[in-house]
């Protein structure tokens, strides 16, 4: 079963506008990753948050982390149509350190 | 950062042929490596988790007869997809576990797009 689900499951934007996913997840975790994936194509790491951190920065790139709401969310500020992808996060922890992905938040970002 | 090499991006064979992906670590040991399987506009689904010197341990509907998963070393993993059949068609991506970082995180490979035709 997956561990993780982002929401929205899509989400339509401006050019200039910020994006904000979240994602929820049911089990201890020992670190949770986002990922951007374009249509078709391999996965790209964004960032990576470990279960001791609150918040962390990366460019545009804004993670949040609540261990005690088993959430995150990922904001991309002054997006740009080329960040138009598909956004996963991935929980890592468990029995058997699983990978698990979400369903993924499809962003369109219109020039 | 950690590299993962996937191989091949992509690639075409006839239906009863078997298809070998292979899934390296470039830079840094793997102690574990796991295969996911994605179908069109869906998320990725862990098929299997291999650890270097030992079998893989598939998840619940994976024929491990169907996809032949070998570790045979800290770098290098393999996928084998034997009598394919147009039903396998999928994009099949690799991530590797950092042995050096404690284990906690883990790297994609760019993925394979398998068609059967």
């Amino acid at each position: 079963s997956q561990q993780g689900e982002e929401d929205p499951q899509a989400l339509s934007i401006q050019e200039g506008e910020n994006a904000t996913m979240n994602c929820s997840y049911k089990t201890s975790i020992n670190n949770l990753q986002w990922y951007r994936q374009n249509s078709g194509r391999g996965l790209v790491h964004l960032i990576l948050i470990r279960s001791n951190e609150r918040e962390k920065h990366s460019g545009r790139l804004r993670v949040t982390l609540d261990t005690s709401k088993k959430s995150s969310s990922l904001l991309i500020t002054a997006s740009r149509a080329a960040d138009t992808a598909s956004y996963f996060c991935a929980t890592v922890g468990g029995q058997g350190f699983s990978f698990i992905f979400g369903k993924g938040t499809r962003l369109l970002v219109k020039p | 950062g950690a590299v993962v090499s996937q191989h091949p991006s992509w690639v075409i064979c006839k239906s009863g042929t078997s298809v070998k992906i292979e899934c390296r670590s470039l830079d840094f040991q793997a102690t574990t490596m796991f295969w996911y399987r994605q179908f069109p506009k869906q998320s990725l689904m862990l098929m299997a988790t291999s650890n270097e010197g030992s079998k893989a341990t598939y998840e619940q509907g994976v024929e491990k007869d169907k996809f032949l998963i070998n570790h045979a070393s800290l770098t290098l993993s393999t996928l084998t997809v034997t009598s394919a059949h147009p039903e396998d068609s999928s994009f099949y991506i690799c991530s590797a576990r950092d042995k050096s970082v404690g284990g906690t995180e883990a790297f994609f490979g760019q993925g394979t797009r398998l068609t059967v035709v």
